[in-house]
């Protein structure tokens, strides 16, 4: 079984830029969730994709969209790099209309802006 | 929103059971209570899930009282592995989960 893998693992990025960060999903998994974690912080809820339409939103600008594929895999966008954008980019999968909802999570993308 | 409470940080030597107290009392009937354990740069990892009383597995022992407003996991004798920040979620709606600030448990030899 193929666990949750996210890429890239570091990235750097300048203030302004754009940054495409991706996820695969655990096989069999069919909804995939974003979240921000700063550091000394627990990870917030960007936004969820379940049949290629996002399901779920946080408290996250538009700058931050998302994609789903076929595949079940997934890509988070963002625009126009602000220095808070500085975070552990958290992937999770998971099946939707389970009662319980367990999330599996990736290692993350840790992304610097400067 | 139903979010969490729970300490911010624990320290324990090893060999000693832990606990950590979670209060959650805005918990929909239908919501379940899950705990999760996150080591420094690693995602999250699923410890332990219950509705109600008490749910144990080989790593831990959750507890939930009859008003499921608090729950307590029960980690029994620690060792320095099991130094991390676990989290106790409150479900947004569906699989979408709040995580708050979590407890940072750091075991002593």
């Amino acid at each position: 079984e193929t666990g949750v893998t996210q890429s890239p693992t570091h990235l750097i990025k300048t203030r302004g830029q754009q940054v495409t960060l991706r996820c695969s999903s655990q096989s069999g998994h069919n909804t995939v969730s974003w979240y921000q974690q700063a550091l000394g912080q627990g990870p917030q809820f960007i936004f969820q994709y379940y049949r290629e339409e996002e399901n779920g939103r946080g408290n996250f600008p538009p700058r931050f969209s998302g994609l789903q594929f076929p595949n079940y895999s997934s890509e988070l966008n963002v625009n126009a790099l602000e220095l808070d954008d500085s975070a552990l980019y958290l992937c999770a999968s998971s099946i939707s209309g389970t009662v319980t909802g367990e999330l599996f999570f990736g290692e993350g993308s840790r992304l610097t802006v400067l | 929103l139903a979010k969490t409470t729970q300490p911010i940080s624990m320290d324990s030597y090893e060999g000693q059971e832990v606990n950590i107290t979670c209060s959650h009392n805005n918990i929909a009937t239908n919501d379940y209570i899950t705990w999760y354990q996150q080591f420094p740069s690693q995602g999250p990892r699923f410890i332990i899930q219950g509705y109600k009383t008490k749910v144990t597995n080989e790593v831990a022992s959750l507890f939930i009282p009859a008003d499921r407003k608090s729950s307590t996991l029960s980690l029994p004798r620690v060792s320095l592995s099991d130094t991390a920040v676990y989290y106790c979620l409150s479900p947004v709606a569906g699989n979408q989960f709040y995580f708050g600030t979590g407890t940072s448990l750091t075991v002593i030899p």
